[in-house]
């Protein structure tokens, strides 16, 4: 079965500072990612995702991930934070070609500050 | 569109009661799922389903129920509540096209507090 581990839980940014939160999966197969936001008191979005082809994936709101095979990960990242970014985001990975089941992290919560 | 619409918002319920947590979408999506989060544990798969008439066990499916009669509709039941599942509760879909996944799209979450 796969997992996810986010190793930030908690991370606290001034606004401006550069962000990147790690991603780390298991599985043997090949495999989709994603990463969500959840925003204070609201359901889950989609920030980015992967499916193939460019590793290099750009998302909503100047976020961009980074599809690291050698290494199973995929980590978030944005060159400068607002306060508006505090929120909490997840990492998941869903098997291609037949898996259906979607499989989140734990989550990192992400406060930046003015 | 309204997409993954989920209710009730809030609910309270005693020790030992049940209660149906509802789920609708309109997408015609394949896949509906129901996940709980709790505070540092991220979110948690119960149940899901890939299609009307098919479910399945995830993570931590005790004490639940589900079942899928329609392609809209994934209910999730709690016959007989217990503290521990005062959670927040999100129910998402999503569907395969020409055989690959897509995202899944998540609804607005219904909070339980069992008391």
């Amino acid at each position: 079965a796969q997992s996810v581990s986010q190793h930030n839980h908690h991370v606290i940014l001034s606004e401006a500072a550069s962000l990147e939160l790690g991603c780390n999966y298991s599985y043997g197969g090949t495999v989709n990612l994603f990463w969500y936001v959840q925003y204070p008191g609201q359901h889950l979005q989609l920030l980015l995702k992967y499916f193939s082809g460019d590793p290099l994936v750009k998302g909503i709101k100047g976020f961009e991930a980074e599809f690291i095979k050698s290494k199973f990960s995929f980590n978030l990242r944005k060159p400068s934070v607002q306060w508006s970014d505090t929120a909490e985001y997840f990492c998941a990975v869903n098997p291609t070609g037949g898996g259906n089941k979607l499989t989140f992290g734990t989550g990192t919560q992400l406060k930046v500050e003015l | 569109n309204a997409g993954v619409t989920q209710t009730p918002k809030f609910r309270i319920l005693k020790i030992g009661q049940s209660m149906t947590l509802q789920c609708t979408q309109d997408m015609n999506h394949n896949y509906m799922y129901w996940y709980r989060q709790d505070p540092g544990m991220g979110l948690k798969l119960i149940y899901y389903s890939v299609g009307a008439g098919i479910t399945d066990k995830g993570e931590v499916p005790n004490g639940y129920n589900v079942s899928r009669s329609t392609t809209e509709d994934f209910p999730l039941r709690l016959e007989l509540a217990a503290p521990s599942q005062t959670s927040v509760y999100f129910c998402a879909s999503k569907t395969r096209t020409r055989g690959m996944n897509t995202e899944a799209f998540f609804g607005q979450g219904t909070r339980l507090t069992v008391v």
